[in-house]
Parts: C-alpha cells; structure tokens; sequence
C-alpha cells in the first residue's frame, strides 16, 4: 500500500524559512515523479512543484519560483521542499503526491498524503 | 495566464447521472493533457478517481468514468449516492512541466 507521510509545517513569521518533508514507502520511491500542491484555507488545490523520479527535472508554479526548492533524496525515500522568503499568502495545507510515472511529463498525481499545515503569520 | 475552468457547483438527484467538465481558457481540451480528476471531503487529503484521461484509480467504482466531450475533459458520475457530496478537482499538464487545477466544483445529491 503506498503511504505518503508529510512533516515539517508550523507556524513561521513572514520573511522565514521551512523545509517540508515526505515519506514515501509501499513503492519503488525512485521509479516515480513527485509533487507538492497546496491547499490555503478554504480555498481550491494548487500545484506547486514537480520533481522527476532521478531528481533531474524540477518545475514550480510562478507564484514559488525562486522561493522553494523541490528535491528528493531516493536512498531515503525522502521528498523535500525548501520553502524561503514566505509570505502569508503561503499559508496552505501542503499535500505530498506521486505522479503516475517516472516523468513529471505525460503524468498527473495519483496518490496522496494527508498533509502539513503551514501558516505565515507574525 | 492558463486558466482551468470548472463548473462552480452542480446538484444532481439521488440515483441521478451528473457530468462536471474541465476546460481551458486558450485550448481545447485533449488527451495529450493527461486530465485527472480528484475528490475532496472537508478536511480530507483529495483522493484521485480518474487519471490520465479515463483510467480509474485503484478501488474507485466503476460508475466514476472519465473522458473527453467536445473540447473539455469530463467526468460522469451515475448513479449518485449521498456520499458522493464533495468537491471535485481536474488537474492539466502543461507541455511546459507544469500543471494547473481548476477551481473545482461542488457537488450537492438532492
């Protein structure tokens, strides 16, 4: 069974750094493209970053580039995100999730974890 | 700015057929965008139903069924029950590597 385990939120001051991490374990870690998407309070789902299954390949929605840093480390089956500069709007549920494949191309995300609230406030 | 678009909300009647769609604001919707579909419950993580256009995620029933209509990607619900009341994401893949969620819709069985 696959089991996608997300730790690392909090509350954090505007301007602050995180790092978010996710557990992966019931699958070959490695054989498979992840992502994070994002969830602010009582609002829809947003994507945030892909990574492809080798750490190659990273992708980031414009509202995060040049904020986190998505990467994986897969001896570990460990996901990461390094979040940098938050600012309040960044406060959201953050959702660990597998893509279907090994590429972050041509795949979609189809299985989740049960999230980490992080909030941004002073 | 690609938008995703969604119906806001929907009701169907119970035992009923409903039909949510996913849409682009600057395309037509095809396969190549590989549309996904997920479901939401207040407070619980999404649960994926449909990938990749129309393959059913493990355990979901078959009365989920994904496709594409016209130019948008749908998903068909029949045979509605009451726990069928939630919202529902689709989610694009762009050709760049990334991906956008539309705004979802909410269901309502009465």
């Amino acid at each position: 069974e696959v089991q996608l385990l997300e730790s690392g939120g909090g509350l954090v001051q505007p301007g602050g750094s995180l790092r978010l991490s996710c557990a992966g374990s019931g699958f070959t870690f490695s054989n498979y493209a992840m992502n994070w998407v994002r969830q602010a309070p009582g609002k829809g789902l947003e994507w945030v970053s892909s990574i492809s299954g080798t750490g190659g390949s990273t992708y980031y929605a414009d509202s995060v580039k040049g904020r986190f840093t998505i990467s994986r480390d897969n001896p570990t089956n460990t996901l990461y995100l390094q979040m940098n500069s938050l600012r309040a709007e960044d406060t959201a549920v953050y959702y660990c999730a597998k893509r279907s494949g090994i590429t972050v191309s041509n795949t979609s995300p189809a299985d989740w974890g049960q999230g980490t609230l992080v909030t941004v406030s002073s | 700015q690609t938008v995703v678009t969604q119906e806001p909300s929907f009701s169907v009647s119970p035992g009923g057929t409903v039909t949510l769609t996913c849409g682009l604001s600057s395309d037509s919707v095809s396969s190549s965008y590989y549309p996904s579909w997920y479901q939401q419950t207040p407070g619980q993580a999404p649960r994926t139903l449909i990938y990749n256009t129309n393959t059913r995620s493990s355990g979901v029933p078959d009365r989920f069924s994904g496709s594409i209509l016209g130019n948008k990607a749908a998903l068909t619900i029949t045979g509605a029950q009451a726990d069928d009341e939630c919202d529902y994401y689709c989610v694009l893949y762009m050709r760049s590597g990334i991906s956008v969620f539309g705004g979802g819709t909410k269901v309502t069985v009465l």
